[in-house]
């Protein structure tokens, strides 16, 4: 099975800090994505990758960056906490091959005092 | 604008009885379309897809979902619902020509009482 692992499953950061979420997938996929989740709004897109140096912003970017320097590794950066980053944020990986379906990781719970 | 509609936010059903969840797209093509579910403290898992064919998709722990074109819905539905079923359901949908990019319905919270 595909696995996407998220490095943290809770952070706690304050107000301010660089704060890095780290997802890595072991199924060679081209695709990953990370989200962020809040009651009542879903899963909201911040940033895609369709392979390593390449990234697309989502719905949402403002407030975050991303890396992916190896095709494996996706990482999300907050520059500067705020609390309005507190939030349930959740990694995703898609093979570009065939009509597969999306993978998700078990989340990192962010709070940013 | 392009959208993806859960009208339900919360939806309580009786252990056995039947359970329909809405969810309704606003784009121009048909797009990918996806149910999945997250239980308390999970990630996501999928419950089925639909990219083409046959409007009726299975899906596992027994539900199944329907594609309806003339209504641009997806309603997920399942016959019998068990105590486990309790969780977050989220449609979405990967817009034709999307460039892959999945969007989530706001989610609808499934309380099963006994």
């Amino acid at each position: 099975d595909v696995k996407v692992t998220q490095s943290s499953r809770y952070l706690v950061k304050r107000t301010g800090e660089k704060v890095f979420l780290e997802c890595v997938q072991d199924m060679d996929h081209e695709n990953m994505f990370w989200y962020r989740q809040d009651p009542g709004l879903g899963l909201r897109l911040i940033y895609f990758s369709y392979d390593v140096k390449m990234k697309e912003k989502g719905d949402i970017p403002e407030g975050y960056s991303v890396s992916r320097e190896k095709k494996e590794r996706f990482s999300l950066i907050l520059e500067s906490a705020s609390t309005n980053q507190t939030s349930m944020y959740l990694c995703a990986s898609r093979s570009r091959r065939g009509l597969v379906g999306y993978t998700f990781g078990s989340g990192t719970r962010l709070t940013v005092v | 604008a392009q959208s993806v509609t859960q009208p339900d936010i919360h939806i309580t059903v009786s252990e056995g009885a039947s359970l329909e969840l809405r969810c309704n797209y606003s784009y121009g093509a048909t797009p990918y379309l996806f149910w999945y579910v997250q239980s308390p403290g999970q990630g996501l898992q999928l419950l089925l897809k639909y990219f083409s064919g046959d409007t009726l998709v299975q899906g596992i722990k027994g539900f199944e979902a329907e594609f309806k074109r003339s209504q641009s819905s997806f309603n997920l539905r399942k016959p019998s619902v068990h105590w486990s079923d309790a969780a977050e359901y989220f449609c979405a949908v990967v817009p034709s020509g999307g460039y892959n990019k999945l969007i989530f319905g706001a989610g609808t919270r499934l309380a099963v009482h006994p």
